[in-house]
């Protein structure tokens, strides 16, 4: 079965600092996609970041960015510069083509973020 | 764009009550997703429709789940009868046309069965 596994079902932050979230998945495909979505307290779910397994180049979005390690299965997110308004409930997620358009996702990782 | 749009946003019925979900896709997208979020399973897949045509249910409980697609701009989510395990929040997601494109979320329906 394809999975995706978040260790850490929280995690702190102090405002201004930087974060690492953890996540591994498990699949047997080459081409895939990876996700990082962000939950805060409205419920919405927001794309924070994605990976294209193919890219060797870690993807970044402003005060976010990934370590993707395709060789170990990882996918963890960075937030540098913490702010208040990170503090949500992040899940992680994948999809392979041969799985459709289907995103698995991991059991998520609250985050608080400290003043 | 307004982005994905469901209603209602919050939804209290009774155990045996008929409940549906309705959902509006992002205009052009062409894939649309029923997610089920609840602390004891997460966030898990219903169904998803591909050109209003569904392409895989197997996340769909059981009977008394059903989804349709008449159109490329609406789709429902039924429960008939709904009962107290069915409370949990319903996303909806659409995504365009290619496979690597980014799926979109709804801000969810929170259902309570009493």
């Amino acid at each position: 079965a394809q999975t995706v596994t978040q260790s850490q079902p929280e995690m702190s932050v102090q405002e201004a600092e930087t974060v690492t979230l953890s996540c591994t998945y498990d699949t047997s495909e080459s081409d895939y996609y990876l996700f990082w979505y962000k939950q805060p307290p409205s419920r919405q779910m927001i794309l924070v970041i994605r990976q294209e397994a193919y890219k060797q180049q870690n993807a970044t979005e402003n005060r976010f960015s990934v370590n993707f390690q395709k060789a170990a299965k990882s996918f963890s997110l960075k937030i540098s510069d913490s702010q208040l308004g990170d503090a949500a409930m992040y899940f992680c997620a994948y999809r392979v083509e041969t799985s459709g358009s289907r995103l698995t996702f991991g059991e998520g990782t609250q985050l608080t973020v400290n003043p | 764009d307004a982005g994905v749009i469901q209603s209602p946003r919050h939804e209290v019925t009774e155990m045996g009550q008929e409940v549906t979900l309705r959902c509006k896709p992002i205009s052009g997208h062409n894939s649309l997703f029923w997610y089920r979020q609840t602390m004891m399973r997460g966030l898990e897949l219903l169904i998803y429709f591909n050109n209003n045509v569904p392409i895989d249910d197997s996340g769909m409980p059981e009977d008394r789940f059903s989804a349709k697609m008449p159109n490329a701009s609406f789709s429902t989510l039924k429960i008939q009868p709904s009962e107290p395990r069915d409370s949990a929040v319903y996303f909806c997601a659409s995504m365009g046309r290619e496979w690597r494109d980014t799926q979109y979320f709804g801000p969810g329906t929170r259902l309570t069965v009493l």
